[in-house]
């Protein structure tokens, strides 16, 4: 599995735009890339995934370039309640070496302030 | 309701007693993990299971025990429970579909256990 890093904590205002970078260098071919929110005293939950380029739901956009080393998590005009934990999840099928492992990470804590 | 339910919620115990946290699903996955999350480490695995009777080590699976008998449970075993397994733990599932790779499945997630072992 793909080793990510993501930086420790952001914080924004409400209203603003925030982008989570990820980087996964050593990303492979069949990997996806998957982010994920958890909010204190709760397991984490689905946020959005991609494989490439753009991808934007109700909640969020990822942007993913072309060499897929890296991923941005983007939250349109945040609020106080988007204050959580995102996590950013690469993986695919690996056939060796117990690659059904998933390696979460440390992820990064949002804190959105008014 | 489609959920992923564990028990309990909160659990305080003593060193040495052996202690299991249930986790149960029903959506018919076949994927099923626990994980252990502390303060600065974030989320790590400790053991998962690709089907029944199929399990195989996380990243952090010493001290721990697991089973899968049947689908739908996937129980966390502690046979002696030590002060540094003090922790949030998270039970997870998912399907496998025809990429039978879980990193590309959505992983939904148990409300949690807090394990304090004194």
């Amino acid at each position: 599995l793909a080793k990510t890093t993501q930086p420790i904590s952001m914080d924004s205002y409400e209203g603003q735009e925030v982008n989570i970078t990820c980087s996964h260098n050593n990303i492979a071919t069949n990997d996806y890339i998957t982010w994920y929110q958890q909010f204190p005293s709760q397991g984490p939950r689905f946020i959005i995934q991609g494989y490439k380029t753009k991808v934007t739901n109700e909640v969020a956009s990822l942007f993913i370039p072309a060499d897929r080393k890296s991923s941005t998590l983007s939250l349109p005009r945040v609020s106080l309640s988007d204050t959580a934990v995102y996590y950013c999840l690469v993986g695919g099928r690996e056939l060796t070496g117990g690659g059904n492992k998933l390696t979460f990470g440390t992820g990064t804590q949002l804190k959105v302030e008014l | 309701e489609a959920q992923v339910t564990q028990n309990p919620r909160y659990l305080i115990t003593v060193t040495g007693k052996k202690l299991t946290v249930t986790c149960s699903q029903n959506m018919n996955h076949e994927y099923m993990s626990w994980y252990r999350q502390d303060p600065g480490l974030g989320l790590r695995q400790i053991y998962y299971s690709m089907n029944v009777e199929v399990t195989d080590k996380g990243d952090v699976p010493e001290g721990y025990k697991v089973s899968r008998k049947e689908k739908r449970n996937f129980p966390l075993i502690l046979e002696s429970p030590s002060p540094n397994q003090t922790s949030l733990y998270f039970c997870a599932s998912s399907y496998l579909g025809t990429s039978g790779s879980p990193a590309k499945n959505i992983q939904y997630f148990g409300a949690g256990t807090r394990l304090s072992v004194l």
